[in-house]
C-alpha cells in the first residue's frame, strides 16, 4: 500500500503570496490531519478533516485553511505568507474506523520558505 | 490543555548499549492513548510504540519497550540493543480518547546519537 503522499516536497514563496500543498492519504483512509513543524514552535496541529468536514481545529489565524475533498485527499492553503510560515508542514492519516488509538501514518512533508 | 514535555533536548548512546528517553504529560482526562514516534534526517514521522492509559502492562515492540507510570503521569521509552539506524528526533505524543478526532500533542523531541 502507498503511503501518505505531500506534494511538493520543497517551496519557496515570497512574503505576501499564498500558497497550497497537496496531501494523498493512504487508501482507505478518511481522516487526514496537518501539523507545522518549526525549530521554535516545535510541532503543532493545524486541523484535521474527516469525510470532508473539519472536525478539529488548532490555535492558528484564518489564513491558515483547508479542505478534503470526496475521496479523502486534502489540501491546505496558506494566504499572505509571512516569514513565520516557513517551516515543515506534515500531513498524516488514519483510518479511524479501526477504533481506539489506531495511530497517525505521517508523508514526507513540504518544507515551505517564505523570503 | 494537555502539554507534553520533553525534558532531553539531546542524549547519546553507544552502538549495542541501552538508552531512556524521557517524557511527562500533564492531563485531567483518564482515557488517552501516548506514542512515541521517530523522525529520521528524511522527515517522516514513524510509529514507534504506543500505549493505551487503561492497559496497566508496559507496551513492548522488538527493541522498544515504555515504562509507562499513570500516576506519575510519566512516559519512558527505553531502546536496547541500539543501532545506528535508531538515530533520529524522537517525540512523544498524547492523544485525548475522550474527545473526537486523531489531534495529537506533541513534546519537544530528543535528538538521539548513535556512536559506532
Amino acid at each position: 500500500k502507498a503511503g501518505v503522499t505531500q506534494t511538493p516536497r520543497y517551496l519557496i514563496k515570497t512574503r505576501g503570496q499564498q500558497v497550497t500543498l497537496s496531501c494523498s492519504p493512504i487508501s482507505g483512509h478518511r481522516s487526514v490531519s496537518w501539523y507545522q513543524q518549526t525549530p521554535g514552535q516545535g510541532l503543532q496541529f493545524l486541523f484535521e478533516y474527516f469525510s470532508e468536514t473539519q472536525r478539529n481545529k488548532g490555535n492558528f489565524p484564518g489564513r491558515f485553511s483547508g479542505r478534503q475533498f470526496s475521496n479523502s485527499r486534502s489540501e491546505m492553503n496558506v494566504s499572505t505568507l509571512e516569514l513565520g510560515d516557513s517551516a515543515l508542514y506534515l500531513c498524516a492519516s488514519s483510518l479511524a474506523e479501526q477504533g481506539r488509538g489506531s495511530p497517525l501514518h505521517f508523508g514526507n512533508g513540504t518544507r515551505l520558505t517564505v523570503t | 490543555a494537555q502539554t507534553v514535555t520533553q525534558s532531553q533536548p539531546e542524549m547519546s548512546v553507544q552502538e549495542a548499549e541501552t538508552v531512556t528517553l524521557s517524557c511527562t504529560y500533564d492531563t485531567s482526562e483518564s482515557d488517552y492513548y501516548l506514542f512515541w514516534y521517530k523522525q529520521p534526517p528524511s522527515r517522516q514521522m514513524i510509529l514507534v510504540i504506543r500505549q493505551e492509559a487503561y492497559k496497566q502492562q508496559n507496551a513492548t515492540e522488538n527493541r522498544f519497550s515504555v515504562n509507562f507510570q499513570k500516576a506519575a503521569k510519566s512516559f519512558s521509552l527505553k531502546i536496547s540493543d541500539s543501532q545506528l539506524g535508531d538515530a533520529a528526533m524522537y517525540f512523544c505524543a498524547y492523544r485525548s480518547e475522550e474527545t473526537s478526532g486523531s489531534r495529537l500533542t506533541f513534546g519537544e523531541g530528543t535528538q538521539l546519537t548513535v556512536n559506532p
